[in-house]
């Protein structure tokens, strides 16, 4: 059975301090991994896919990582608006992919 | 559409009736997914579509859970009887292709059973 395991469960930053989200995984077969992000009474929001280990993809100050058994989510130089629960998923076939529980990322001005 | 469309946005029903959820998918987005989120979780898969055939219905919880879709386009998830615990945020998502491609997910509906 695919699982997902992210931590923090939750973190605080102070804007401008940098730092990383961790999604770790167990699939057979990984098609595809993704990182969404959700604010509170929406729909989580589709950020990147990643498909193979060493595999890199940024957006503004986000930048996600893929290894064989993880994936970072770095935030550089993070704002207040960058404060959200980001989610990780994976795929290991056609339809359903299996979410982790998300880290809630507070940024403080 | 623009986006993923779920309607109701809320519902507050009584133990023991019938609901039924809508989801507008992306027009041209073969695939269709339900999940549920229930408060601070995380999201639970409930079944998939491929145009209209569902091949993996495997996350309904009981039978008292069904859904259908028609037309390649508009999905209803019905509950019957709800229950206490069947309150949740139904969230629905779209994507092109059910492999390697994001979903794109609605605003869900907020189900509440008293």
């Amino acid at each position: 059975e695919d699982q997902v395991t992210q931590s923090p469960e939750a973190l605080r930053l102070q804007e401008g301090e940098s730092s990383s989200l961790n999604c770790s995984y167990t699939v057979s077969g990984l098609r595809g991994l993704f990182w969404y992000r959700q604010d509170p009474g929406k729909g989580p929001e589709f950020l990147f896919t990643l498909y193979s280990a060493g595999e890199e993809k940024e957006k503004e100050r986000l930048k996600a990582t893929l290894t064989k058994k993880e994936s970072f989510l770095h935030i550089t130089a993070p704002k207040p608006e960058d404060s959200a629960t980001y989610l990780c998923a994976v795929q290991a076939g056609a339809g359903k992919s299996t979410f982790g529980d998300g880290t809630t990322l507070t940024v403080k001005p | 559409g623009a986006g993923v469309s779920q309607s109701p946005s809320n519902k507050v029903t009584e133990k023991g009736k019938d609901v039924e959820l809508r989801c507008d998918p992306i027009s041209g987005h073969t695939a269709l997914y339900w999940y549920r989120q229930s408060l601070g979780q995380g999201l639970e898969f409930l079944i998939y579509f491929q145009g209209n055939s569902a091949p993996d219905k495997s996350g309904l919880p009981s039978d008292r859970f069904s859904a259908e879709r028609t037309g390649g386009s508009v999905s209803t998830l019905t509950i019957q009887r709800t229950q206490q615990e069947d309150s949740a945020v139904y969230l629905c998502a779209s994507s092109p292709e059910p492999l390697n491609y994001g979903y794109t997910f609605g605003s869900g509906t907020r189900l509440t059973v008293v």
